[in-house]
């Protein structure tokens, strides 16, 4: 079965540190891609998407992720985080054709000031 | 997130109780999408429905019936709540190979 692995749960930062938050996934064909951030109490909102072409996707607020096809690998980066970043990050894969987001379990981020 | 509405935003039941979680869409999606969200877990698929007329067992389908009422509206019902089934549950939307819109969830607690 396909599944999604995020290797943190819990990221504690200062403002200013540089993030990468780890996802992979099993899936051995041509999947679509997506990072999602949850701000405590509120919805899922898209940060970025991977359909195809350059594997360096960037997002919004400064938000970054490669795709390496040959790792099975979706990371998420940014190079400064801020306080403001604070919040669960979901990354999530879709096998191309299949109507289903896998989603993995998650990561909390807590940017101290 | 005025794309997907949910109903109701919190909700306290006993346990056996029975009730129905509402979901919206005015975006034209032609599939939808339901999952709860624990600790730790992620988000989990409960049930979906690719289109109109269609529904689907998800992950965890087990003491859910769902009900795709027309394009718009997909409900969750839970016939008879049992504490295991407390979670935030969120209902979602998309069309084609678009990312998926989100509701705003809704806190589900089972006594």
């Amino acid at each position: 079965a396909q599944s999604v692995s995020q290797h943190n749960h819990h990221v504690i930062l200062s403002e200013a540190a540089s993030l990468e938050l780890g996802c992979n996934y099993s899936y051995g064909g041509t999947v679509n891609l997506f990072w999602y951030v949850q701000y405590p109490g509120q919805h899922l909102q898209l940060l970025l998407k991977y359909f195809s072409g350059d594997p360096l996707v960037k997002g919004i607020k400064g938000f970054e992720a490669e795709f390496i096809k040959s790792k099975f690998s979706f990371n998420l980066r940014k190079p400064s985080v801020q306080w403001s970043d604070t919040a669960e990050y979901f990354c999530a894969v879709t096998p191309r054709g299949y109507n289903k987001l896998i989603f993995g379990a998650g990561t909390r981020l807590a940017v101290h000031p | 997130n005025a794309g997907v509405t949910q109903t109701p935003k919190f909700q306290v039941l006993k346990t056996g109780q029975s009730m129905t979680l509402q979901c919206a869409q005015d975006m034209n999606h032609n599939s939808m999408y339901w999952y709860r969200q624990d600790p730790g877990m992620g988000l989990r698929l409960i049930y979906y429905s690719a289109s109109e007329g269609t529904t689907d067992k998800g992950e965890v389908p087990n003491g859910y019936n769902v009900s795709r009422l027309n394009k718009r509206e997909f409900s969750l019902r839970l016939e008879s709540a049992a504490p295991s089934q407390t979670s935030v549950y969120f209902c979602a939307s998309h069309i084609g190979d678009q990312p998926q819109h989100f509701g705003d969830g809704t806190r589900l607690s089972i006594l």
